[in-house]
């Protein structure tokens, strides 16, 4: 989805760097999320918004932290990146006027830590 | 906590073949979504399923809510090779009757299709 942007779209990066993911949406969506996928253990949580004033861990939040600075926007920061932390990266949302929440999802960013 | 299971992870077939992916949630779901993400590309949402027994058709795929809330499959008539990519089922995170606005997927289950 269009509507759904992640910059940047790849990224390589060294052991103990700090990395910023960004992720804007155009849909006017009030709930974000940050998942990593890896080989055969699906998208997992890292974390989510309600609203600007709203986040919260995910199951795989260590390591990891966000900041909502608009509802449009959503950026995930890995502080001191380890190489256990290369995956794909994807920003969702998602609406509460939505009956059963279903997600939009950015189209990913590759991250390998060398 | 809740978890979402999905089998088989990958599955291998020849054109023209069928193909079912099964999900199945240590707890009962209120609904449950399935995606599908081609192969470099990010995961689209296909579809949910609400009521027990569901049962809902997009052209050649079928999607089934088992009776008890818990389990799900997906079904390919005779596969073709736009449909590779990996199929995920997500099922919405809830206690005592309360959501929490999130979603735990499945594992996903990886489909080639061989011309």
């Amino acid at each position: 989805d269009a509507d759904v942007t992640q910059t940047p779209r790849n990224r390589i990066t060294k052991t103990g760097k700090r990395i910023m993911l960004e992720c804007s949406q155009t849909k006017g969506h009030d709930r974000m999320y940050w998942y990593r996928q890896d080989p055969g253990l699906g998208l997992r949580l890292i974390y989510y918004s309600f609203d600007v004033k709203d986040i919260n861990k995910g199951e795989i939040s260590d390591g990891y932290s966000v900041s909502r600075q608009a509802q449009a926007k959503f950026s995930l920061s890995l502080e001191s990146a380890i190489p256990n932390q290369t995956a794909l990266y994807f920003c969702a949302t998602s609406s509460r006027a939505f009956s059963y929440n279903e997600q939009f999802f950015g189209p990913g960013t590759r991250l390998t830590v060398l | 906590g809740q978890q979402v299971m999905q089998i088989p992870q990958y599955q291998h077939v020849q054109e023209g073949e069928d193909f079912t992916t099964y999900c199945n949630s240590s707890t009962t779901l209120s609904n449950i979504q399935w995606y599908k993400q081609r192969p470099g590309g990010h995961p689209v949402f296909l579809i949910q399923l609400v009521k027990s027994g569901e049962v809902k058709k997009q052209k050649r795929l079928t999607f089934q809510f088992g009776e008890a809330k818990k389990n799900s499959s997906l079904h390919i008539t005779a596969t073709q090779t736009t449909d590779v990519g990996t199929y995920f089922c997500a099922g919405p995170v809830s206690a005592g009757g309360t959501s929490y606005g999130k979603l735990t997927f499945g594992q996903g289950t990886i489909l080639t299709v061989h011309p």
